[in-house]
């Protein structure tokens, strides 16, 4: 079955701690981003990555880093430089390069909870 | 397992057209559905729909919740060239405590013809 996975579901670090979430694909798809969710909020982007070896800031990328060395892999790291980390983070990937609209398949999240 | 079924996948229609999109859910401790729609970036929020009954209108598009039979509809009337998008719906559930997670359909992806 193809799909996106993200892992862990929930996830829980110090105040201070560097945290890295997983994002993994099986659809074979170029394009992979990284979002976050708060409440009464809509989603929001940190980083997208068109191709392998490539990756843009979003709209919130401070705070967070991110590498994409396999077309298959989209690991998001929370630096302790994020100043609200705690959030619902969420993984996408798409099957173009994003120049076309193009539906983008969710996993199916990570919360995270700075203590 | 908590799952949100779209449809149709895919629709093409011509200007002025009105068109219905579906949404299904099954979830436990359901607290809300989303609607969004995606362009080519961040999908952009339209609607957040809570209660059974009651529409939400945003100019010509509108949504409306029927928690019984656990789905909801997306109408947009007079379609126009810029609703081609692909239109998501997500169901947030209660579970994570105070804050709810997002489980996203496979959207439904529309292209308005001149």
């Amino acid at each position: 079955d193809g799909g996106i996975t993200q892992s862990p579901k929930y996830l829980f670090r110090k105040e201070g701690q560097n945290v890295t979430l997983s994002c993994e694909q099986n659809l074979n798809h170029d394009a992979m981003y990284w979002y976050r969710q708060d409440p009464g909020q809509g989603l929001r982007l940190i980083y997208y990555s068109q191709i392998v070896n490539d990756f843009q800031k979003g709209d919130i990328a401070e705070g967070y880093s991110v590498s994409r060395e396999k077309k298959e892999s989209f690991p998001l790291t929370v630096t302790s430089a994020q100043k609200n980390p705690t959030a619902f983070y969420l993984c996408a990937s798409s099957g173009t390069s994003g120049s076309s609209i193009d539906t983008q398949y969710f996993g199916p999240g990570t919360r995270l909870t700075v203590l | 397992e908590d799952k949100v079924v779209q449809s149709p996948l895919s629709l093409v229609v011509h200007e002025g057209d009105t068109v219905t999109l579906n949404c299904s859910y099954e979830v436990t401790n359901f607290r809300s559905l989303l609607w969004y729609k995606q362009e080519k970036k961040a999908p952009t929020f339209l609607f957040m729909l809570t209660s059974s009954g009651i529409e939400k209108k945003s100019g010509r598009l509108s949504s409306i919740l029927d928690k019984k039979e656990l789905f909801s509809i997306l109408n947009i009337t007079a379609t126009q060239t810029g609703d081609s998008a692909v239109y998501l719906c997500a169901v947030e559930n209660e579970d994570g405590g105070s804050q709810g997670n997002l489980i996203f359909g496979k959207g439904t992806k529309l292209s308005v013809k001149p």
